[in-house]
C-alpha cells in the first residue's frame, strides 16, 4: 500500500456538518500536504504542513499533524455542497518524492 | 495566467504504438512531476525532476520515460504502450521540492 492512506474511503454529511478524514502514513516525513479533486480534473492544493508544526488553520480548514503517530487529519468545518470532492494525502520524503492516499471521497447534501 | 498545461486530453491508441505526453508550465518552477491514477489506486508518481537535466524514478517508473532539457517542459515518453497503461495522467509542478504543487487538467489514456 502507498505511503499515505487515508480514512475514511467515504463520507457523507449534510451541509452545516463538520468533516474529518484522516491520514497515516509510514515513513519520515518534511512535508505532509492535503489536495482537493473534483471529479476527474487535476488536484487543487489546500494546505501544507511542516514536520516541525502541530497545527494549522486556513478559513474553514484544520490540519493536524502527529509525527509520533505518523498520521494527520483535515477538518472542514461548517461544511457546504461545494466541498463534495475527493481529498487526498501527500507526503514528501526523500528528495523530490512525493507519495499520495488513495483518498477520501466526500459528500455533502444539501 | 499561471497554469500548466498538457497535451492531448484525451488518447486512444494501440498497443506498441509510441506516444508522447507534453507538459509545459509558465510559472518558471523548478519542480516538475508526473503521476498516473487508477481507480482505487490513488495517485502514484512516475518520474519527477528537480531541475533541468536532472530526472528520477518515482514509485511506478516502468514502461516510462521522460527528460527535461528546458525548465518549461517535461514530456513523459511511452516508448511501446500497453493496455495496463490505460490510466488518468497528471502532471504537476512546484516552485521547488517539498513546495506544493499545481497541477495540470489531466490527459486520459485508453490503450487497446
Amino acid at each position: 500500500s502507498q505511503q499515505g492512506e487515508e480514512d475514511p474511503q467515504a463520507l457523507s454529511i449534510q451541509e452545516g456538518e463538520n468533516a474529518t478524514m484522516n491520514c497515516s502514513y509510514k515513513t519520515s516525513i518534511n512535508n505532509l500536504q492535503w489536495y482537493r479533486q473534483n471529479s476527474g480534473r487535476g488536484l487543487v492544493h489546500l494546505i501544507l504542513i511542516r514536520s516541525n508544526e502541530r497545527e494549522k488553520h486556513s478559513g474553514r480548514l484544520r490540519v493536524t499533524l502527529d509525527t509520533s503517530k505518523k498520521s494527520s487529519s483535515l477538518l472542514i468545518t461548517a461544511s457546504r455542497a461545494a466541498d463534495t470532492a475527493s481529498y487526498f494525502c501527500a507526503t514528501d520524503g526523500e528528495a523530490g518524492k512525493s507519495t499520495f492516499g488513495d483518498g477520501t471521497t466526500l459528500t455533502v447534501k444539501p | 495566467e499561471a497554469q500548466v498545461t498538457q497535451n492531448p486530453r484525451y488518447l486512444i491508441t494501440v498497443t506498441g504504438k509510441k506516444l508522447t505526453v507534453t507538459c509545459s508550465q509558465n510559472m518558471n518552477h523548478e519542480y516538475m512531476s508526473w503521476y498516473r491514477q487508477d481507480p482505487g489506486l490513488g495517485l502514484r508518481q512516475i518520474y519527477y525532476s528537480m531541475n533541468v537535466e536532472v530526472t528520477d524514478k518515482g514509485d511506478v517508473p516502468e514502461g516510462y520515460k521522460v527528460s527535461r532539457k528546458e525548465k518549461r517542459n517535461f514530456p513523459l515518453i511511452l516508448e511501446s504502450p500497453s493496455p495496463n497503461q490505460t490510466s488518468l495522467y497528471f502532471c504537476a509542478t512546484g516552485l521547488a521540492v517539498y513546495n506544493e504543487q499545481f497541477f495540470g487538467p489531466g490527459t486520459r489514456l485508453t490503450v487497446l
